[in-house]
């Protein structure tokens, strides 16, 4: 069964730390997507790689950065995490080209205190 | 930003009703239209694809259809049951500033009641 795996499913941290958001995929995808999902909105994309080293803003990549040194693993940092930080993250994966869908990792609930 | 709407926000039926929801996206620039359901604690999960104008996709009792001209899909669920209760999102792929960008709605969210 094909996999995108993210590291932990509830995270708690405080304020100012630094965090990091794994994710991993077996499926041998070029393209790589970290969303954060908040109440009353929809999905909204911080960062994404369409390939090993290479990294894309997406919509709100403020206060975040990424990382992908191997093709199957895909990192999401928070340099100085914040309470507005809070949110369910979304890591995703895709072959490339325009009409493949996503297959979506089970989530991250991060709170920030 | 592309506006991307799903209506209605939630609703319930009761077990064996038949349901359907809607989104609505610009009707310029369209590349694609993503269907995917998401279970409470679960990973979303991509139900259809469609491109054309005039689509339609089925699968087992949920099908869609595809109106690029006038900037909609519909989902339907025919005879609901409580496995079927999940969050329904549409994630429209349209071109914006000279590439491809991938814009989801906020979900419908639907309650089978046994």
């Amino acid at each position: 069964d094909v996999k995108v795996t993210q590291s932990s499913r509830y995270l708690v941290k405080r304020t100012g730390e630094k965090v990091f958001l794994e994710c991993v995929q077996d499926m041998d995808h070029e393209n790589m997507f970290w969303y954060r999902q908040d109440p009353g909105l929809g999905l909204r994309l911080i960062y994404f790689s369409y390939d090993v080293k290479m990294k894309e803003k997406g919509d709100i990549p403020e206060g975040y950065s990424v990382s992908r040194e191997k093709k199957e693993r895909f990192s999401l940092i928070l340099e100085s995490a914040s309470t507005n930080q809070t949110s369910m993250y979304l890591c995703a994966s895709s072959l490339g080209g325009g009409t493949n869908g996503y297959t979506f990792g089970s989530g991250t609930r991060l709170t920030v205190v | 930003i592309l506006n991307v709407e799903q209506s209605p926000q939630s609703l319930h039926v009761q077990e064996g009703d038949s349901t359907n929801f809607t989104c609505s996206f610009p009707s310029s620039n369209f590349y694609a239209l993503h269907w995917y359901r998401w279970e409470t604690a679960k990973s979303p999960e991509a139900l259809f694809v469609m491109t054309l104008n005039g689509d339609e996709k089925k699968k087992g009792r949920i099908s869609a259809t595809l109106n690029t001209k006038e900037g909609y899909s519909y989902l339907y669920i025919k005879g609901s049951q409580p496995e079927d209760s999940a969050t329904y999102l549409c994630a429209f792929r349209g071109y914006s500033g000279g590439y491809q960008k991938v814009t989801f709605g906020t979900g419908t969210k639907l309650q089978v009641i046994p």
